[in-house]
Formats: C-alpha cells, sequence, structure tokens
C-alpha cells in the first residue's frame, strides 16, 4: 500500500514549456484535490475531484487544467507555464463514507521551477 | 471569507513542552487538523478533533479546542529534536470538499 505518490518530484521548466504531474492513490479514495504551497501563504487549492470523470475549481485554478480518467490517477496541467507558478505541488486525497471521512492523505509533492 | 491563523515561528529546548496556536473564523468547521511537514516531505496527519470534543490526547500530543474563541492548540509533550518541523492547522466541514489551511508555525526544537 503505497499511499499518496506524485511524479516527478522535481521539474524545472522554461517560460512557456507545457508539463503534467501525476498523483496517484491505490487506497480506492473518492476524492482528489491538488494544492500549491508557497512560503508563508500555507496551501492553496487548485482543483479538485469528487469522482472518476469529475473535476472542479478550487481557489487558485488559473493556469492549470486537470483530469480524472480513472479513479486512482489525478493529473494537474500546465499548459504555458509562468514563473509564478514556481512552487511545491501536493496531491490528496480522502474517503467518502466511513469513519475518518474527512481525513485527507498527502503525497510526497512535486518542486517545480519555471524560469 | 474564511481564514486560519498561525504564528510562524516557534522555538523551544529539547525536553520542554511546545504549544502551537491557531485561530479560525469558521463557526461551521466539523473536524480541526493537525499536519506535520518535515523538511522536502508531504503533510502528516498527526491529529484532528471533532468540533464537539474539548480535548483530545495522543501519547505526547494534546489537543485543545475552544470552540467559543475559535481557538486550537496543540501541545507537545517532552519536545523533541525530531519534532522540528512546520505544523500546518487546517479545518474542514463535514461532507463538503473544503479545507482550509493555516500558513504552518516552524518548530525550531534547541538541543
Amino acid at each position: 500500500n503505497a499511499g499518496v505518490t506524485q511524479t516527478p518530484k522535481f521539474r524545472v521548466l522554461k517560460t512557456g514549456q507545457s508539463m503534467t504531474l501525476l498523483c496517484a492513490q491505490d487506497m480506492n479514495h473518492e476524492y482528489m484535490y491538488w494544492y500549491r504551497q508557497d512560503p508563508g501563504m500555507g496551501l492553496r487549492l487548485i482543483h479538485y475531484s469528487v469522482g472518476e470523470g469529475t473535476t472542479a475549481k478550487g481557489e487558485v485554478p488559473d493556469g492549470y487544467n486537470v483530469s480524472r480518467l480513472k479513479k486512482q490517477n489525478f493529473l494537474l496541467g500546465l499548459e504555458s507555464a509562468a514563473p509564478s507558478q514556481t512552487s511545491v505541488y501536493f496531491c490528496a486525497s480522502r474517503i467518502s463514507g466511513g469513519a475518518d471521512t474527512d481525513t485527507q492523505y498527502f503525497g510526497p509533492g512535486t518542486r517545480l521551477t519555471v524560469l | 471569507g474564511e481564514d486560519v491563523e498561525q504564528s510562524l515561528f516557534l522555538s523551544v529546548r529539547e525536553g520542554d513542552s511546545s504549544v502551537i496556536n491557531c485561530t479560525y473564523t469558521d463557526s461551521s468547521s466539523t473536524y480541526l487538523y493537525w499536519y506535520k511537514q518535515e523538511p522536502g516531505a508531504g503533510l502528516q496527519l498527526l491529529t484532528y478533533i471533532f468540533s464537539n470534543m474539548d480535548m483530545k490526547q495522543d501519547q505526547r500530543l494534546t489537543v485543545l479546542l475552544n470552540k467559543k474563541d475559535k481557538h486550537l492548540s496543540l501541545r507537545i509533550a517532552d519536545t523533541q529534536t525530531g519534532d522540528s518541523a512546520i505544523y500546518f492547522c487546517a479545518e474542514s466541514t463535514g461532507g463538503t470538499y473544503k479545507y482550509i489551511f493555516g500558513t504552518g508555525t516552524r518548530l525550531k526544537v534547541l538541543a
């Protein structure tokens, strides 16, 4: 049981390049989330998904797209990277229903630098 | 809108108790959480408390909730150097997607 995994761990992009961050979970969780973490700002929600095939915008969605084609995977895309997207990106998941339903489990993060 | 606030830094000596404080604004919060983040790692859930509880104890950790003042605290007894990390307070309202995180408190434990 690997929990929540993220690929890649580090990435450096040039302005205007595109990339996709992959989040995978093996806990059969319904809900998945993408956050970004910036110094002094805590975690801010980018997009989230409440189930396979569904996505929704969070607090800071501009410049990002997401897809949830399979229940276990949640992809975060940057179509045209900007220096303002330099950040650490965290994926999280949680179960729907049952005990501890609101508890999120986090991946180890992806550190992205946009030059 | 909803907000969660924490002080940015705390420094304690090894063996002392640490108390990390958090205030929140959403009176409909159902769960309140404490997460620990070690350098270069993701957030690890330490403990959580349901909003109808005043206190929860888990080994060296004690969580106190004052719902009237919307104040949450985490006490770490006998603080060790391995406790040095960033601690995040977070809240959620049951049945929704939404979580609000604080900015994190960086705990430094001095040997």
